[in-house]
């Protein structure tokens, strides 16, 4: 069975400062993907990045920055300088065969 | 370039009803996937179609339905509403090929169904 825990449910932070989103995985399969999705308060979810299993470079994307570690089984995604337009529910999300399943989400407020 | 449409955005319905969701890929995209979102909760799979065949299916009951047409818009059908089917219902499309857990989703902004 895949699960995916996101134990944060809310963060506040002020705007500039980094913040880091957790996400712990389970899975059986050998080969699986993880996923970030970001949805804004218009509800509409945004696809931010895609890993595979046997990729574990972390990730930079302008001021988004992702920590893959299979050894922990850990995706972490961390914003750098927080922008009142990140505020969103973030979900972490594990693909295997023929599903994907998503993490509750986590709340990221940021405060001008 | 339109993105994933999805009807109606909004619907109430009475428990033991039926209803039907329509969904409209982004043009080049032949696989639809449909989830359900809970209030406070994540989205969870309930279909994948590509090439108009099913190529997964989640954990729910015999009462929800799909089906995708030529043109790779779907429908999502549930039948005899509970109470706590009331949920947003998000389609999302992909380019990819059919292995659905791998595939890059861009979903619609949803239905969102309350059951009386």
């Amino acid at each position: 069975a895949q699960k995916v825990t996101q134990a944060q449910t809310e963060i506040s932070v002020v705007e500039k400062e980094d913040v880091t989103l957790d996400c712990v995985y389970e899975t059986r399969d050998t080969t699986y993907y993880l996923f970030w999705y970001k949805q804004p308060p218009s509800g509409e979810l945004v696809f931010l990045i895609r890993r595979n299993s046997f990729d574990e470079q972390n990730e930079i994307s302008g001021r988004y920055s992702w920590n893959f570690q299979k050894s922990t089984s850990s995706f972490n995604f961390t914003i750098t300088a927080s922008q009142v337009v990140d505020s969103a529910v973030y979900f972490c999300a594990l693909g295997g065969y023929q599903k994907v399943t998503f993490g509750t989400g986590t709340k990221l407020q940021v405060i001008p | 370039d339109a993105g994933v449409t999805q009807s109606p955005t909004h619907l109430i319905k009475t428990r033991g009803q039926q209803v039907t969701l329509r969904c409209s890929p982004i043009s080049g995209h032949k696989s639809v996937s449909w989830y359900q979102q809970v209030l406070g909760q994540g989205p969870q799979f309930i279909f994948q179609y590509y090439e108009k065949e099913e190529r997964g299916r989640g954990n729910f009951p015999d009462r929800f339905s799909a089906r995708q047409f030529p043109n790779y818009s779907s429908e999502l059908n549930v039948n005899a509403l509970l109470l706590g089917d009331s949920a947003l219902y998000l389609c999302a499309s992909s380019l990819e090929a059919a292995t659905s857990g791998a595939n890059v989703l861009t979903f619609g902004a949803g239905s969102r169904l309350t059951v009386l």
